[in-house]
């Protein structure tokens, strides 16, 4: 079946702007995390999804950051008034929820703000 | 905090060696540890998985040991190939639903 999709791939945009990530999860799959990788950089939690409960987001690095998930399947990470130490690859997974699940990540995209 | 600690440096082998990879973790002992691959330009791909209670856990040419004492689990690939060449990264879960990622060794398998 299909694996976890991220959208878009690349995205450029200039510094102030706000721009959104679409991650597509398993389907059935009841978790979902967003990550940040910066070059040479371990995986950053960011903000973590389960079904219906509310999320966790002790992550996020600021309240410029901020995510959604609607109807328990698909998510959106949204930046605003983007910086330049915001540049990262920005991954989602989503597992089916148990701690010691496996978990399926996107391709990830690619953020450059300019 | 638990950290989980992998050696920055690239690990420089030749084909057909066994490559050894290193995490350690700083503070209490992980109910799971995990170990995955990624590729440049890709998302990490599940590898495997071994529980704390587990000494050592195989699959094909893929070994990964648990030492509780030493707070330290090895991965080993037997047979390398330079296919096998890529980050490999340590995550540590089980105390909460997040898991906590190393940085990643970077493999680099020489024909």
């Amino acid at each position: 079946g299909a694996g976890v999709s991220q959208s878009p791939s690349n995205k450029v945009t200039e510094k102030g702007k706000d721009v959104e990530l679409r991650c597509d999860p398993i389907s059935g799959h009841t978790a979902l995390y967003w990550y940040r990788q910066s070059l040479g950089q371990g995986l950053e939690f960011l903000i973590y999804f389960q079904g219906n409960s509310a999320p966790d987001k002790s992550g996020l690095p600021s309240d410029r950051f901020s995510a959604e998930r609607t109807g328990g399947s698909v998510s959106t990470l949204t930046i605003q008034r983007t910086q330049q130490e915001d540049s990262a690859v920005y991954l989602c997974a989503s597992s089916l929820g148990n701690s010691a699940d496996t978990q399926y990540f996107g391709p990830g995209t690619r953020l450059t703000v300019l | 905090s638990q950290k989980i600690e992998q050696n920055s440096e690239a690990l420089n082998i030749q084909e057909g060696k066994t490559a050894t990879l290193t995490c350690n973790y700083t503070n209490y002992s992980p109910a799971y540890l995990q170990w995955y691959r990624q590729d440049p330009g890709r998302g990490p791909v599940f590898l495997l998985l071994i529980r704390e209670n587990e000494k050592e856990k195989r699959k094909e040419r893929l070994k990964v040991t648990f030492d509780t004492t030493l707070k330290q689990s090895l991965f080993h690939i037997t047979a390398s190939q330079p296919a096998d060449s890529a980050t490999y990264l340590c995550a540590q879960s089980g105390g909460s639903y997040i898991p906590t990622f190393g940085r990643g060794t970077s493999l680099i398998v020489h024909p």
